[in-house]
Formats: structure tokens, sequence, C-alpha cells
């Protein structure tokens, strides 16, 4: 099956910040979503972004498909920003059957 | 819209018994998935549903799990013959469409989550 690699797998960050985290996957896909879980389990979908590049206030999201991986930047960070964030991604055909990436654990201090 | 509503949210069995967990997707949405979280393994597909019907089913032990998702009702998840390894927080997601490629339609929301405790 594809495989999902995010990296890195920890980042501490001081309030204010910015960071980039990065999604490698190892076929091609039709289908890439990330994802945060904050720290009480809740999973929020930030990016459907199969191509291209997209922004939601302090958060943006890259994905090169023809280079397989997908970036996510996350400016001015926010102790609200902690959690861990995942990239998920399918084949085509796989519609939301999605294999996710093992996570970057971010913490965000003051 | 009440999102992706999951119950119980914390549900505690001893060896041996039956789990059911239930989700409700979000109006409008006719696309149902239920992934699994274990420690240390990270999510995992299980089961993708749509009315009356699973779609595939390629993600779901072979043994013990069931899923349905009745023309009324809420999707539900069962687990019979508990085990401990068969603890985890198991999610229910939902889309309004299968997932093809270029259509926003298919982003998926998940639900709050079942943390099953197995003693």
């Amino acid at each position: 099956g594809i495989q999902v690699e995010q990296s890195p797998p920890d980042l501490i960050l001081q309030e204010g910040a910015n960071s980039t985290l990065r999604c490698n996957f190892s076929d091609s896909v039709n289908n890439l979503q990330w994802f945060h879980q904050n720290p009480w389990g809740q999973l929020i979908n930030l990016f459907y972004i199969p191509s291209g590049t997209k922004q939601n206030g302090r958060l943006s999201a890259t994905t090169v498909a023809t280079e397989r991986y997908s970036l996510l930047y996350i400016s001015s960070s926010q102790t609200t920003d902690s959690g861990v964030y995942f990239c998920a991604v399918a084949k085509g055909g796989g519609g939301n059957k999605l294999t996710f990436g093992t996570g970057t654990q971010l913490k965000v201090e003051l | 819209n009440a999102g992706v509503m999951q119950n119980p949210r914390h549900l505690v069995r001893r060896r041996g018994q039956e789990a059911r967990l239930r989700c409700s997707p979000m109006k409008g949405h006719s696309h149902v998935y239920w992934y699994r979280q274990l420690p240390e393994e990270g999510l995992k597909f299980m089961v993708y549903l749509q009315k009356e019907n699973i779609i595939d089913e390629s993600g779901m032990p072979k043994e013990r799990f069931s899923a349905e998702f009745p023309k009324e009702g809420p999707s539900i998840l069962r687990i019979q013959q508990v085990v401990r390894g068969d603890s985890a927080a198991y999610f229910c997601a939902s889309s309004p469409t299968r997932g093809s490629m270029g259509s926003g339609a298919n982003v998926l929301t998940f639900g709050a989550g079942s943390r099953l405790t197995v003693l």
C-alpha cells in the first residue's frame, strides 16, 4: 500500500514562530487532506489539497503532486496550535479511504 | 449543522462483552467511514458505508467486528467479545461525496470519537 511519511516527528516552538511541516507519499494520489488533532483528541480538517496551494488565515498548504510531497505552513504560531498534525492520502478510486501519516507532534510554548 | 455526532464518548467494557458505537453523519452526508486510532499505531481505515450498503470493509478485522448503516438511524460499529487489544479511539467521519479528484465536496469531517477501554 501507499506509504506516508511526515517530518519532523516532533516540534517545539515559541509562540509567534513560523514552521513548515512536510508530508511525503510513495505513489500518485488524487486525495490529500491535512488534519489537526487537538490535545482533547478532536480531529479537525484543515485542508483538502490534492494539488496546488491554499491559505486559511495563518495556515497555508502546498501540494506538489508530481514530486509526491505536501507542505503545511504555520505562521505566527499560538499555543492553541499545539497538537498533532496529520497528512492523509488516497489513490485514484480510493475515495476517502485515507492512509494517514504518523503525524507531527507540535507544542507551542509561551 | 450539528456536525458528525458520535456516542458514547467513552465506553468501558470487560473482556467478552459487546461494544456498540454509534455515529450520525453530518446533515446531507451519505458517506460514512470508520477509523481506529490504536496507541502507537496511528489512524487506520476500517470500513466505508453508504445507506444500507457496505462499500469497502478491507480494514475491518475478520472476526468480531461488524458495521452497518441502516436506511433509518445512525451507523453502528459493533465489536463482539471484546479483548484488551480492542482498546482504542474509534472515529467516525462523513463526506457528502465519495471523494473524487478535484471536488472540495469530498472533504472528510470527523466526529469527536468514541474511546473504548476494555478491562
